[in-house]
């Protein structure tokens, strides 16, 4: 099955500055990458999503890419806000068409 | 649209008893819907895949016999704990898809277990 993995684990970055979290997968099957931002007992909430026929995807302050050859996939946010401060989870398609979710990664953005 | 809600949003019980969970797609059917658990500071990790008229799909690992989920309808699944324990404390999160790629999650339910 899918195996993502997501680094790093813990950023921190002044407000203003940008913030990237990096995720490999396994399976070079995988065809749809989304992003999901939660906040503290909160439920998952969709930022961002690529799919495998596209490179990059830009939405006003969040970007991410995806290189499939090396099979890794980027989130890209720009000037940082404190609202941004969250657990960022990527997640890919496993084989049977279900989510396989990263380890998480907690933004702080300092004011 | 697209709203999925979850009820209840938190209980708590005493070890040994059951305990169910709903899961309701509000305005959309549901082609199929998941149960996943999320302990604190941790990912979310999938327990099983409901489809309406048929069995549930469970993960390794994961006791059919303790979680049982029944998807009645296409707007309704549900999820029972049964005779909890402090360990199955917890945070259960459904997710609704209605044909696309996208999943639409619940607001969560937080399980405390005494």
């Amino acid at each position: 099955g899918e195996n993502v993995e997501q680094h790093p684990s813990t950023l921190s970055v002044q407000e203003g500055d940008s913030a990237v979290i990096k995720c490999t997968y396994s399976d070079s099957a995988s065809n749809y990458f989304p992003w999901y931002k939660q906040e503290l007992g909160k439920r998952p909430q969709l930022i961002i999503d690529i799919r495998s026929n596209v490179g990059e995807k830009k939405d006003q302050r969040i970007a991410v890419t995806l290189n499939k050859t090396a099979k890794h996939f980027s989130l890209h946010i720009t000037e940082t806000q404190p609202e941004d401060s969250a657990v960022y989870f990527c997640a890919g398609f496993r084989t049977d068409y279900k989510l396989s979710f990263g380890a998480g990664t907690t933004v702080t953005v300092r004011a | 649209g697209a709203v999925v809600s979850q009820h209840p949003s938190w209980v708590i019980c005493k070890s040994g008893t059951s305990v169910k969970i709903e899961c309701r797609s509000l305005d959309f059917q549901a082609t199929t819907m998941f149960w996943y658990r999320q302990f604190p500071k941790q990912s979310l990790m999938l327990m099983a895949t409901s489809n309406e008229g048929s069995k549930a799909t469970y993960e390794q690992g994961v006791e059919k016999d303790k979680f049982l989920i029944n998807h009645a309808s296409l707007t309704l699944s549900t999820l029972t704990v049964t005779s909890a324990h402090p360990e199955d404390s917890s945070f259960y999160i459904c997710s609704a898809r209605r044909g696309g790629d996208e999943q639409y999650f619940g607001p969560g339910t937080r399980l405390t277990v005494t």
